[in-house]
């Protein structure tokens, strides 16, 4: 059975830093572009940021770039997200998406970031 | 703030046919594949249609979709009580280099 368990959330001040894990296993991992997409409160979907399959490849959409990075460790089936100067924006159900754009799609369960004082 | 427009909400009663339509742009849904997902309430997203009208394994034939230039749609045939839900379009906007989701449309069941 595919699963994707993210971890890491929680409640942080604003200008402060999180990093989000994401666990994969059902699956071979490293043959998969990866992705993260977030959910505000009541709000739309919003895609984040994607990378391939070896890490070489990283896109993020432009109101996260500078802030945050994504990486990813084949070995450990894991992906990551880390954020830094957080703002009240950014708080939202962070999901960690296999193969958004096709045919394999896969959504985890998603973790929640607060960003507040 | 989303390049994909779709309309805010549908209903119908049990057994009606729905469709949701999906308003993009030559960059974005004119220019490759469109996704739809499922969003029951309090559950995360799931995918109900891939590459513009092909279903996953499990996803009931009563759901179906199209694509005609710029824009696509999704239709629901013998509505059931189980598709209250939000649903999403998406796909890659190779303007804005990044992927995009409509605007959502919430089906509500009469």
């Amino acid at each position: 059975e595919v699963q994707l368990v993210e971890s890491g959330g929680g409640l942080v001040q604003p200008g402060g830093s999180l990093r989000l894990s994401c666990t994969a296993s059902g699956f071979t991992f490293r043959t998969y572009w990866m992705n993260w997409v977030r959910q505000a409160p009541g709000k739309g979907l919003e895609w984040v940021a994607n990378i391939n399959q070896d890490g070489s490849d990283k896109t993020f959409v432009d109101s996260v770039k500078g802030r945050f990075t994504m990486s990813r460790d084949n070995a450990k089936n894991s992906l990551y997200l880390q954020m830094n100067s957080l703002r009240a924006e950014d708080t939202a159900i962070y999901y960690c998406v296999r193969d958004l754009s096709g045919g394999s799609c896969h959504w985890g369960q998603g973790i929640l970031v607060t960003v507040s004082s | 703030q989303s390049v994909l427009t779709q309309p805010p909400s549908a209903s119908g009663t049990p057994g009606q046919r729905v469709t949701i339509s999906c308003s993009g742009s030559s960059s974005n849904i004119g220019r490759g594949t469109v996704n739809w997902y499922q969003q029951v309430p309090g559950t995360a997203p799931k995918l109900l249609i891939y590459r513009d009208s092909q279903r996953p394994s499990g996803v009931p034939d009563r759901f179906s979709g199209s694509k005609s230039g710029p824009s696509a749609s999704l239709a629901i045939s013998g509505l059931q009580s189980e598709d209250e839900a939000d649903y999403y379009c998406a796909a890659w906007d190779a303007s804005l280099n990044r992927y995009v989701f409509g605007t959502g449309t919430k089906v509500t069941v009469l």
